[in-house]
């Protein structure tokens, strides 16, 4: 299909390693969102890019936290020495008209950190 | 800051039931968006309606119905004759309209309420 798709659908790392999550947005939309969902809980802002920059990281809970969209197209968030509270499910929306509210999202990728 | 309450974490009907999902939210700007999405099972989230703050009529569409009530902050949703199809995770949401900035793009969830129709 041409919807948002979001790699690996699942990882389960070891405390303290490096992780990278991928987000491959609708083609042509310039908006792209990551959002964290921990178990029961509402999605929760991380980051917004419009285009290639990041117009607002103000979501990141750390500088462990970090994303790029080099192109304006793909997306990677990567996180440094994860811990056990970084376990959640990572979720990737993009929109063509971000300014409506209208977001369409991918199925997320699942984190487990042992 | 902004906050999105929805106090039933979930609620199960049967078939064909009417059920109403509750949202409050919390705001001091005057201009935002107001969101319904639906998360299914297998994750993504869609979009089901925004509304416009300076637009509180409610709408219609199927089996689907917004109320809308800026005095109460409150932003209800009512599915009509609940189908097994309606099972999923509903997300009231906030988005502000009125500053500048990426700030302005953000959207602020509520935890969900997790709607079960049973057969």
């Amino acid at each position: 299909g041409a919807g948002v798709s979001q790699t690996p659908s699942n990882k389960v790392t070891e405390k303290g390693k490096y992780v990278e999550l991928r987000c491959d947005p609708i083609s042509g939309h310039t908006a792209l969102y990551w959002y964290r969902q921990s178990l029961g809980q509402g999605p929760e802002f991380l980051i917004y890019f419009q285009g290639t920059g990041a117009a607002d990281d103000s979501g990141l809970p750390n500088d462990r936290f970090f994303a790029v969209r080099p192109e304006g197209s793909v997306s990677t968030l990567k996180i440094q020495r994860t811990e056990r509270g970084d376990s959640a499910v990572y979720l990737c929306a993009s929109s063509q008209r971000p300014h409506t509210g209208e977001l369409f999202f991918g199925e997320g990728s699942r984190l487990t950190v042992l | 800051a902004q906050k999105v309450t929805q106090a039933q974490t979930e609620i199960s009907v049967v078939e064909k039931e009417d059920v109403t999902l509750d949202c409050v939210y919390e705001t001091r700007d005057t201009t935002y968006y107001l969101f319904w999405y639906k998360q299914p099972p297998s994750g993504e989230l869609v979009f089901l309606i925004r509304r416009n703050s300076f637009d509180e009529q409610n709408e219609i569409s199927g089996r689907y119905s917004w109320n809308f009530q800026k005095s109460t902050s409150s932003f209800n949703f009512t599915i009509t004759a609940s189908q097994v199809v309606d099972s999923a995770v509903y997300f009231c949401a906030l988005k502000l309209t009125g500053r500048r900035g990426g700030s302005n793009y953000k959207l602020t969830f509520g935890k969900g309420t997790l709607l079960t129709v049973n057969p």
